[in-house]
């Protein structure tokens, strides 16, 4: 089935601190895993994606691993600012004639000043 | 560039009455995809369109359905609207395959039904 959970719901940090957010996909065809940050009044914009052959992807402060095994993903935020407050979405897409992409619920991220 | 444009961003309704949402993709992206947000329920996908065509449906009611020109800007319908169909309604654009590229969103619709 297609299905996307998302953990925490809700993530409070300090500033400086790191915050971690995790995904779990069900469909074991999915091949593309974005990440998209969505801030108040606006729609989300996408801020870092991985595909299946590849383990983990960097983008400054901003890391995302897969383990494809597990049907895992997740999302490093480090050295947080206030402006990474936002509400984040973990994703799933697969390369088929199906095409669309499945967003688990959001998780909304605080970084506390 | 001009970015995803979707009109009207904030609209009222009643009970079963209709709406009419519009979404103008990037220049150049002809895969338009629309979704419902609300508090809780994330992003909860109600259709794809590329070249005018259909290609993928979400789990919403028939009430719900929309079409794409050819100019691929899209519209999307909900009849007799109940207060549940209440949210935002997102829409996205790319150039070919949205289930491996970036989505680029507009900022919404945003209806409220009374």
């Amino acid at each position: 089935g297609e299905n996307v959970e998302q953990h925490p719901s809700t993530l409070s940090v300090q500033e400086g601190d790191s915050a971690v957010i995790k995904c779990t996909y069900s469909d074991s065809a999915s091949n593309y895993f974005p990440w998209y940050k969505q801030e108040l009044g606006k729609g989300p914009q996408l801020i870092i994606d991985i595909r299946s052959n590849v383990g983990e992807k960097k983008d400054q402060r901003i890391a995302v691993t897969l383990n494809k095994t597990a049907k895992h993903f997740s999302l490093h935020i480090t050295e947080t600012q206030p402006e990474d407050s936002a509400v984040y979405f973990c994703a799933q897409g697969r390369k088929t004639s199906y095409d669309k992409v499945i967003f688990g619920p959001g998780t909304s991220l605080s970084v506390i000043p | 560039k001009a970015g995803v444009t979707q009109t009207p961003r904030y609209l009222i309704k009643t009970r079963g009455q209709q709406v009419t949402l519009s979404c103008s993709p990037i220049s150049g992206h002809r895969s338009v995809s629309w979704y419902q947000q609300t508090p809780g329920q994330g992003l909860q996908f109600l259709f794809e369109y590329f070249s005018e065509t259909q290609r993928n449906k979400g789990n919403f009611p028939g009430r719900f359905s929309g079409r794409q020109f050819s100019n691929s800007r899209s519209e999307m319908n909900v009849s007799t609207l109940e207060l549940g169909d209440s949210a935002l309604y997102l829409c996205a654009s790319t150039q070919i395959r949205a289930s491996t590229g970036e989505l680029f969103f507009g900022e919404g619709s945003r209806l409220t039904v009374l």
